[in-house]
């Protein structure tokens, strides 16, 4: 199993710039989810889906859109980037929707010029 | 939505003492209480949890204990060496258990 996969690792974009964050899970769980971490604020949830189809909005969902066509992806979009937006971004998902362990992508570091 | 506060944010121990990280939540309906470390560079990871049932729960040198009247939780780490360095943090479900709110991280430093 490879886990949870994002792409890519390093990004550089400038303001008003578009993206996709990629994630993908090999493990059938059914819930996934994004997270931003920035220093001194731990991690803050963008977006979850509980299944496919199903997404719903997290604490910081501003300027993200995500969308789960499969159980195995959940991509991020970033439709006009900030500043703001530098970030370390990561994906995770977890067996079921409530109180079970997280498993987390390797992280996406973003910066926004 | 729910509301987790974490103390302290940096920690340094002499290697072989203890160390104490405590996180206090709001909702009173949250009954899962996970602890991640995320070393430098690296993704968070699992490292002990707590439900609601429970008051304490022990895995070799860490520990976690449970105040559900007093709403906060703990993690404890005995004979601390350097590889416990790194940045822990609590987290705590809102009431549909589809939202973890994490704590703002403690940045432990272990002295050799």
């Amino acid at each position: 199993n490879a886990g949870v996969t994002q792409t890519p690792k390093f990004q550089v974009l400038k303001t008003g710039q578009s993206m996709t964050l990629q994630c993908a899970q090999d493990m059938n769980h059914e819930y996934m989810s994004w997270y931003r971490q920035d220093p001194g604020m731990g991690l803050r949830l963008i977006h979850y889906s509980v299944g496919a189809g199903i997404t719903d909005q997290g604490e910081v969902p501003n300027g993200y859109n995500v969308s789960r066509s499969t159980t195995e992806d959940f991509p991020l979009r970033l439709l006009s980037a900030a500043p703001s937006q530098t970030s370390v971004y990561f994906c995770a998902s977890s067996y079921g929707t409530e109180n079970t362990e997280a498993f987390f992508g390797q992280g996406t570091r973003l910066t926004v010029v | 939505g729910e509301n987790v506060e974490q103390h302290p944010s940096t920690l340094s121990v002499q290697e072989g003492d203890s160390a104490v990280i405590k996180c206090t939540y709001s909702d009173s309906a949250s009954n899962y209480f996970p602890w991640y470390k995320q070393e430098l560079g690296k993704r968070p990871q699992l490292i002990i949890d707590i439900r609601s049932n429970v008051g304490e729960k022990k895995d070799q040198r860490i520990a976690v204990t449970l105040n559900k009247t007093a709403k906060h939780f703990s993690l404890h780490i005995t004979e601390t060496q350097p590889e416990d360095s790194a940045v822990y943090f609590c987290a705590a479900p809102e009431n549909t258990g589809n939202q973890f709110y994490f704590g703002t991280g403690t940045s432990l430093t272990v002295i050799p």
